[in-house]
């Protein structure tokens, strides 16, 4: 039983360049979600699923989109990065019977 | 809109020290309230909650009361070791999509 998963674990991007997040949960969890954190600021939602195939904004949205294609994974991409999306992002999967939300281990990306 | 606002650390405290991390909230309907602590290069994980007012969550000796007349939800612990030394977010929920809102967090290190 891993969690939550998320790949890569460090990247480095040009400004202009995209990336596609990944985050895998093994627990059968209906919700997911991504969040970034920024020093000063704790966690802020970026998007969020409620199920497979449906995807919802979250408080910071513009310059991502996500998919969920499959209701173990829930993707987050970069079409075009830009310094100020530097940040460690964060996915995690939610237990809506026990209102717990567990993390993964954090993707460290640094655009140049 | 709903806002979480906790003391700015860090908070630097000696082995068996006593512990108290404020935290107060606005929100316009009736949060659960959580307090997530994140270890060094780790995500974040769930110490505790409470969902309704007056309801004390406790976990490894920590605990916190949901206060709705002050709106808080003030984290203590009796005695810290220096394996209690990490970052601790509070946060909020006030719909069922889960969608958390959390606090800055504070940086809590504890010295031998």
């Amino acid at each position: 039983n891993a969690g939550v998963t998320q790949t890569p674990k460090f990247r480095v991007l040009k400004t202009g360049q995209s990336m596609t997040l990944l985050c895998a949960q093994d627990m059968n969890h209906e919700y997911m979600y991504w969040y970034r954190q920024d020093p000063g600021m704790g966690l802020r939602l970026i998007h969020y699923s409620v199920g497979e195939g449906t995807t919802a904004k979250g408080e910071v949205p513009d310059g991502y989109n996500v998919s969920r294609l499959k209701k173990q994974n829930f993707l987050l991409g970069l079409e075009s990065a830009a310094p100020s999306q530097t940040s460690v992002y964060f996915c995690a999967s939610r237990d809506i019977v026990y209102n717990e939300q567990f993390f993964g281990p954090g993707t460290r990306l640094t655009v140049l | 809109g709903d806002s979480v606002t906790q003391m700015e650390g860090p908070v630097t405290l000696s082995e068996e020290a006593f512990l108290t991390i404020n935290c107060t909230y606005t929100a316009t309907g009736y949060p659960s309230l959580f307090w997530y602590v994140q270890y060094p290069g780790e995500g974040l994980q769930l110490l505790l909650k409470a969902t309704k007012a007056d309801d004390k969550g406790s976990n490894k000796g920590f605990e916190a009361t949901y206060r709705k007349e002050t709106t808080s939800f003030h984290l203590e612990k009796g005695s810290v070791q220096v394996s209690d030394s990490a970052v601790y977010f509070c946060a909020l929920d006030t719909d069922s999509w889960g969608k958390l809102q959390f606090g800055a967090g504070t940086q809590v290190v504890v010295t031998p």
